[in-house]
């Protein structure tokens, strides 16, 4: 069976301060890897996908990076409005499987103060 | 496009209630998707279907609980009995699959059921 453990469960990190989070998966084989930005009261917001080991993406302060058994996403210089939290969540090699088909972590929650 | 739409945003009902949610994907999307949210178990798939035909409902926790999805516009959860521990938050998601393109799944803002 499909597992994500993301770490840590909480963060607080000053604003400028730099981080990284974790997400270590258990997949029989990797189709995605997806992050996604969750803010209080409202539904998970698409951040990337990641389909194979040793590829990036970057958004803004936020970049993601992929290998075969974890992915981190970095926020360089965090500003407030970057509190929330990310999830990351994996689709397996189930072929048949619907692409949305997906197993998410527990998330990372992120507060970042002036 | 005003993205995935749920309604109601929040349900209060009394247990041995029947529940009824409801979504309205993406148009366009042909794929869609029920998921819950707790604290304990974090997001969990319940069910989704592919051009309107439920694919994969082993998520349902039990009988209790019910999809459909009528048209391409619009699908319904529906919980009866409703028990205390089926208080949640349950988000709907739409995605476009295709052969040689998939998007990502898009989330609606969730309804927060209540059950006392």
């Amino acid at each position: 069976e499909d597992q994500v453990t993301q770490s840590p469960e909480a963060l607080r990190l000053q604003e400028g301060e730099s981080s990284s989070l974790n997400c270590s998966y258990t997949v029989s084989g990797l189709r995605g890897l997806f992050w996604y930005r969750q803010d209080p009261g409202k539904g998970p917001e698409f951040l990337f996908t990641l389909y194979s080991a040793g590829e990036e993406k970057e958004k803004e302060r936020l970049k993601a990076t992929l290998t075969k058994k974890e992915s981190f996403l970095h926020i360089t210089a965090p500003k407030p409005e970057d509190s929330a939290t990310y999830l990351c969540a994996v689709q397996g090699t189930t072929l048949t499987d619907s692409w949305g088909k997906l197993q998410f972590g527990a998330g990372t929650q992120v507060v970042v103060t002036p | 496009d005003a993205g995935v739409i749920q309604s109601p945003r929040h349900e209060v009902t009394e247990m041995g209630q029947e529940v009824t949610l409801r979504c309205k994907p993406i148009s366009g999307h042909n794929s869609l998707f029920w998921y819950r949210q707790t604290m304990m178990r974090g997001l969990e798939l319940l069910i989704y279907f592919n051009n309107n035909v439920p694919i994969d409902d082993s998520g349902m926790p039990e009988d209790r609980f019910s999809a459909k999805m009528p048209n391409a516009s619009f699908s319904t959860l529906k919980i009866q009995p409703s028990e205390p521990r089926d208080s949640a938050v349950y988000f709907c998601a739409s995605s476009l699959e295709r052969t040689t393109l998939n998007t990502e799944a898009f989330f609606g803002q969730g309804t927060r059921l209540t059950v006392v």
